[in-house]
């Protein structure tokens, strides 16, 4: 079992440039959360979603937007990337039933 | 709204040390407590939970009872070896049918031999 995996790991953009990231999970999860982290700040919850084809928005969901449109696929998309979103981006995902998120590696995106 | 607040760092011990990273929460209802771990490079694991008041959790030789008289949650470990390393996260998770949870900044533990 894979467990969480995220796509790309490293990224680098020019401001303006798109771009999506996939998380994928082998779990069977329902839930399923995008998070950002930056130094200082801690872990901040973009976008979730509860099943698939539904999400809904978190803390800092502006200028991001997601899409669940398979069970084991949540993909966070930037339509026009910002310096301020130069961040490392978590994907996690949780069964409907149980207490624990599990995490997936991370993708280390920077804005130029 | 919800919030987590630890202890800011780098915590720097050595091996062998007893370690506390303190941890206040302050929610409305009746929040469900957890520890995560992120070591360097990697995402961040489930290290202990507690989900009602008084529960101690508790993994690894890392101990963390959940006070609800005093909205705290705070790390413990009685002898803290160099592997224990990393950034530890305090975070509490709604009562919502979503559970999505609030972080604490993270406070980074630096074990030396």
């Amino acid at each position: 079992n894979a467990g969480v995996t995220q796509t790309p790991k490293f990224r680098v953009l020019k401001t303006g440039q798109s771009m999506t990231l996939l998380c994928a999970q082998d779990m069977n999860h329902e839930y399923m959360y995008w998070y950002r982290q930056d130094p200082g700040m801690g872990l901040r919850l973009i976008h979730y979603s509860v099943g698939e084809g539904t999400t809904a928005k978190g803390e800092v969901p502006d200028g991001y937007n997601v899409s669940r449109l398979k069970k084991q696929n949540f993909l966070l998309g930037l339509e026009s990337a910002a310096p301020s979103q130069t961040s490392v981006y978590f994907c996690a995902t949780k069964h409907r039933q149980s207490y624990e998120q599990y995490f997936g590696p991370g993708t280390r995106l920077t804005v130029t | 709204g919800d919030s987590v607040t630890q202890m800011e760092g780098p915590v720097t011990l050595s091996e062998e040390a007893f370690l506390t990273i303190n941890c206040t929460y302050t929610a409305t209802g009746y929040p469900s407590l957890f520890w995560y771990v992120q070591y360097p490079g990697e995402g961040l694991q489930l290290l202990l939970k507690a989900t009602k008041a008084d529960d101690k959790g508790s993994n690894k030789g890392f101990e963390a009872t959940y006070r609800k008289e005093t909205t705290s949650f705070h790390l413990e470990k009685g002898s803290v070896q160099v592997s224990d390393s990393a950034v530890y996260f305090c975070a509490l998770s709604d009562q919502g049918g979503y559970s999505t949870l609030t972080f604490g900044k993270g406070t980074m533990l630096l074990v030396s031999p």
